[in-house]
């Protein structure tokens, strides 16, 4: 099946500074990305949708200068969580569409960030 | 704003037995509903995925059902099995694109 990574899996960072996570789609081509914010003991909540050569769409409440998404390619989707706070440490998870109609999508196994 | 609901929070049962997961949405107007499983600390699994025009959907030991025009879904799991163990999660669609989840059931079979 299709599979969809995220890089890194684990990152701990100081406050103040910003990470980077990218999430890549390996065998298939995703038009459209979503990423996923998951606190401790909270379900899954959808962040933003990430369209390739265009701007993301953010949910509401979702400071869209702080959570930066760039879909460059086809395969490539990366999320900078600008001057990163305690409060932004949480589970990171993308997933992927297959651009050619497949209604499955497909989830990456997530980032988790600490920021300290 | 769709909002999705499971019932139990959580739930623990000893091996062999079958059980069902319970999930609720307010706006029927969906596209797609799907089941996935969560082990601590890791991403998603999807477990099975069900067209806003079928009723249920079928694979190995479970069987998901969906009534859309009561806002409804269950998934029912036969003979469980300690491996079962996990967070279930249930997602809407709207459009087949973006989810919005459930608040899961985390699950104990135990030996």
């Amino acid at each position: 099946g299709a599979v969809v990574s995220q890089h890194p899996s684990w990152v701990i960072c100081k406050s103040g500074t910003s990470v980077k996570i990218e999430c890549r789609s390996l065998d298939f081509q995703a038009t459209t990305m979503f990423w996923y914010r998951q606190f401790p003991k909270q379900s899954l909540m959808l962040m933003a949708t990430s369209n390739e050569g265009s701007k993301a769409t953010y949910e509401q409440g979702v400071e869209k200068d702080k959570f930066l998404i760039n879909h460059a390619s086809l395969t490539l989707s990366t999320l900078t969580v600008t001057s990163a706070h305690p409060e932004d440490s949480s589970f990171y998870i993308c997933s992927a569409r297959d651009g050619t109609g497949e209604e499955t999508q497909y989830f990456g196994p997530g980032t988790r960030l600490l920021v300290l | 704003k769709q909002e999705v609901t499971q019932i139990p929070a959580a739930l623990s049962v000893p091996e062999g037995e079958n059980l069902v997961l319970n999930c609720s949405f307010t706006d029927s107007a969906i596209y797609n509903l799907q089941w996935f499983r969560q082990d601590p600390g890791k991403g998603l699994t999807s477990l099975l995925l069900i067209q806003s025009s079928q009723r249920e959907q079928t694979s190995g030991r479970l069987n998901a059902s969906l009534d859309k025009s009561s806002g409804r879904s269950t998934l029912y799991i036969a003979a469980s099995q300690p491996g079962d163990s996990a967070t279930y999660l249930c997602a809407v669609s709207p459009t087949g694109n973006q989810f919005y989840f459930g608040t899961g059931t985390s699950l104990t079979v135990i030996p």
